[in-house]
Formats: structure tokens, sequence, C-alpha cells
């Protein structure tokens, strides 16, 4: 069974600086999906960042980017001058290539400080 | 083009009870999935429908079903309900694969007294 893992409960950054969430995952597959989700007090979840397994080149979306080091099962999202509006719980997620499930982490909260 | 919506928003039953959950997908998707988010269990996995046959189930008891019709909209059911069956429960749309994104809704919180 596939797991994911975030250890790091909570993080805080300054509003404009740059903070880096980790990621590791563990899988048996080779054809797989990663995901970064924003989860705000309105509990919607959005996704903010995907990286296909197969790809080697980084995922990058706006000031979020994403270090996918396959061998190493580690996926960590960088984000760069930090925003109020980017306070959130962040779930890293796994999925297969042939399958719908999502196995989340158990998520890093992110707090801005102005 | 509207998002997933999930109804109600809020729910409040008591233990014994059942209780059933809707969700409607973004327009054109045929992949439907239900999460369950709780403080000690995190994200679980509940099941997943396309084209109203269920395709891939979690690890929840038999009194947790869906199904879905054949407009795409989905239902989850929890029967003889308990205190810890209060969660957040999210639905997940997406067009067909795996491979494509799936998109959530805002959730309905179940609350269990």
């Amino acid at each position: 069974a596939q797991t994911v893992t975030q250890s790091q409960p909570e993080m805080s950054v300054q509003e404009a600086e740059t903070v880096t969430l980790s990621c590791t995952y563990d899988t048996s597959e080779s054809d797989y999906y990663l995901f970064w989700y924003k989860q705000p007090p309105s509990r919607q979840m959005i996704l903010v960042i995907r990286q296909e397994a197969y790809k080697q080149q980084n995922a990058t979306e706006n000031r979020f980017s994403v270090n996918f080091q396959k061998a190493a099962k580690s996926f960590s999202l960088k984000i760069s001058d930090s925003q109020l509006g980017d306070a959130a719980m962040y779930f890293c997620a796994y999925r297969s290539a042939f399958y719908e499930k999502l196995t989340f982490g158990t998520g890093t909260r992110l707090t801005i400080i102005p | 083009k509207a998002g997933v919506t999930q109804t109600p928003r809020y729910l409040i039953k008591t233990r014994g009870q059942q209780v059933t959950l809707s969700c409607s997908p973004i327009s054109g998707h045929r992949s439907v999935s239900w999460y369950q988010q709780t403080p000690g269990q995190g994200l679980q996995f509940l099941f997943e429908y396309f084209s109203e046959t269920q395709r891939n189930k979690g690890n929840f008891p038999g009194r947790f079903s869906g199904r879905q019709f054949s407009n795409s909209r989905s239902e989850m059911n929890v029967s003889t309900l308990e205190l810890g069956d209060s969660a957040l429960y999210l639905c997940a749309s997406s067009l067909a694969a795996a491979r494509d994104i799936q998109y959530f809704g805002a959730g309905t919180r179940l609350s269990v007294l």
C-alpha cells in the first residue's frame, strides 16, 4: 500500500518570504501522480500543483514549485513571495496512474506572518 | 462552469440514525469519489463511482454505501450512525480516467450526537 508522510505539522513564514513544505511517499509503482492541495478555512480542497512521475522536470505554477526527487521518493513544495492568502492546510497526495483513489498525508498548517 | 456541489453543507444526526449526502459533479465529469476527513484519521478514501458503477472502495464498514445516477450525480449513505462518523465528507469529481485531475466540493460537515 502507498503511504504519504508530511513531517511538519505546522510551519510559519513572513509575508513575501519563501517557505518549503516537505513530503515523502512510499510506493512500488512506477507510474503515478503527486499533488499538493490547499485547504483554507472554507474547507474546499484546492489543487495547487501536480507532478507526473514520468516527467523529470519539476512542475511550476506561478509562485508555487516542487522539488521532485523520484529515487528518494521526495516531493516538496516551495512557495515564493508568500502572501496572506496562502495561509491554509497543505496536503500532499499520491495517486496511482490506474486508480482514482488519492492517498493523503496528514497535512501541514501554514501560517503567514504579516 | 459550476464546480462540485455538495448538499447539505451541515448536518446533525443522532446515533443510530441514517444519513444521505449528495454530490453533483462538474458538468461532463463522470467519476465521483468520496473522502472522509477527521482530526484523528485525516483524509481517507471511501469509494469511487464511474458510470453508475463502483470502481474502487476504501476500507470502511458496510454501513457506508453509495451510488451514482445516470447524470453522474452521486449519493453517499451511512446507516446506523456512530459518534465516530462525525466528520467532513468531501466529494471530488473528474472527467473519467485516473490521469484526470480531481476537483473537490466544499464538503458536508456531519455531526453525530
